[in-house]
């Protein structure tokens, strides 16, 4: 597995508290995503990031926020967790190139907001 | 944005036969196409991909076809194992791979 890693693995939080989960890499790749994975919905993108400081929407953003003030490290923030956003959050990374970007996934965040 | 769909939801075939699953895209500009694999808990990974200017790719019991003119692209798996038994995604690029949109996944079982 390329190097990533999230933390926390496991998280329950009571709606209306803000959470923060962290993807590590170690791999020096460009880009980085923050995906949630929902039974019947696949994967969805929630933000990604292609370089330090740059940052954009996916197509699940609302009621999320991120940042990335290095290189390895991508921070996805809920500022007010919801019942909905109960999921598993996967982070991904892809090097640039021009051949197209394959992607390698984090081992996952079980988040759960009751 | 994209719409990626995939078919069928689940899938079951016995040891030995071959399993297909086929996803279908909206956008024309669309140009990488990487499968996933997914066991049950684990992350998902990457077992195949195909980029635009090509119609077909092989690695060992596993190829993947593209028809750019129907805008579909089909996983083949010949010779199953139970190994094989997990989810799999599709997944669309745009603009070399600045956003993915997945297929909502097959879920594949190999009966012994």
């Amino acid at each position: 597995d390329a190097g990533i890693t999230q933390s926390p693995r496991h998280k329950v939080t009571e709606t209306g508290t803000p959470v923060t989960l962290r993807c590590h890499q170690t791999e020096n790749h460009r880009y980085m995503y923050w995906y949630r994975q929902d039974p019947g919905h696949g994967l969805r993108l929630i933000h990604y990031s292609y370089g330090v400081k740059d940052t954009d929407k996916g197509e699940v953003s609302d009621g999320y926020s991120v940042s990335r003030s290095k290189t390895e490290d991508f921070l996805l923030t809920l500022e007010s967790a919801t019942s909905s956003q109960t999921s598993v959050y996967f982070c991904a990374i892809s090097e640039s190139g021009t051949s197209g970007r394959e992607q390698y996934f984090g081992p996952g965040t079980r988040l759960t907001v009751t | 944005g994209e719409n990626v769909e995939q078919h069928p939801s689940t899938l079951s075939v016995q040891e030995g036969d071959s399993a297909v699953i086929k996803c279908t895209y909206s956008d024309s500009a669309s140009n990488y196409f990487p499968w996933y694999k997914q066991e049950l808990g684990k992350r998902p990974q990457l077992i195949i991909d195909i980029r635009s200017n090509v119609g077909e790719k092989k690695d060992q019991r596993i190829a993947v076809t593209l028809n750019k003119t129907a805008k579909h692209f089909s996983l083949h798996i010949t010779e199953t194992q139970p190994e094989d038994s997990a989810v799999y995604f599709c997944a669309a690029s745009i603009n070399w791979g600045n956003q993915f949109y997945f297929g909502t996944g097959t879920s594949l079982t190999v009966i012994p």
